[in-house]
């Protein structure tokens, strides 16, 4: 009964290389989120959707894409790696966008190491 | 300055007693507030939010808001070994993203 899931939980992979991160949430929850937590814990936005429609985009690197098939669905592609980019990425989500009070639940995480 | 700032920690703490972690913020615009607790490896997840001036009560944890010297604290009361984590504030005007600080570590010794 997993409410946000992520795949992979690990990735490891050598720089240049391009990988995807895939996020699903089954809560029934309209607006989706990236983060990336540093080694510092700094947790960080990077992208939310809502509805399917890209509604934050933080100063991220192009090397970013993501994408929403629909809404319990937020996959990150990221091209490129760079050493920079070893951190761990959360999936969120959260009912509403709309809302003052919006609780957002995380996913599990994937830490990407990049070689 | 950062936009919302935490003690970094650790926070150490004995059993049973209460601990108080503290945050403060500089965007005015600010109108939630909110607690995640992170254990090590894992995710955030909510503990408490906030919305008005004062205090906030839930079980053993106590909010506290004041809006006009920008600080949001945390109390948790009767601290025991297993709320030994990371706790994060976050921030958020109202249909804006959350902005979190970097997180104050406790650690509950018995």
């Amino acid at each position: 009964d997993t409410a946000v899931s992520q795949t992979p939980k690990y990735l490891v992979t050598q720089m240049g290389n391009d990988k995807s991160i895939k996020c699903e949430q089954n809560l029934g929850h309209d607006t989706m989120y990236w983060y990336k937590q540093d080694s510092k814990k700094f947790l960080k936005i990077m992208f939310s959707y809502n509805n399917k429609e890209l509604i934050i985009n933080e100063t991220v690197p192009n090397r970013f894409s993501p994408k929403s098939p629909d809404k319990a669905h937020l996959n990150l592609h990221i091209n490129s790696l760079e050493l920079g980019d070893s951190a761990v990425y959360f999936c969120a989500s959260s009912p509403t966008w709309a809302e003052g009070y919006n609780e957002q639940f995380f996913g599990p995480g994937t830490r990407l190491t990049v070689l | 300055q950062k936009e919302v700032e935490q003690n970094s920690g650790p926070l150490s703490v004995p059993e049973g007693a209460i601990a108080s972690l503290n945050c403060t913020y500089s965007d005015r615009g600010s109108q939630s507030f909110f607690w995640y607790r992170q254990y090590s490896g894992k995710s955030p997840e909510l503990i408490m939010f906030i919305y008005s001036n004062g205090d906030k009560e839930d079980g053993r944890f106590t909010a506290q808001l004041n809006k006009a010297s920008q600080y949001v604290s945390l109390l948790i009361r009767d601290s025991q070994p297993s709320d030994s984590a990371t706790y994060l504030c976050a921030v958020k005007r109202n249909t804006d993203k959350l902005i979190f600080g970097t997180g104050t570590r406790l650690q509950v010794f018995p």
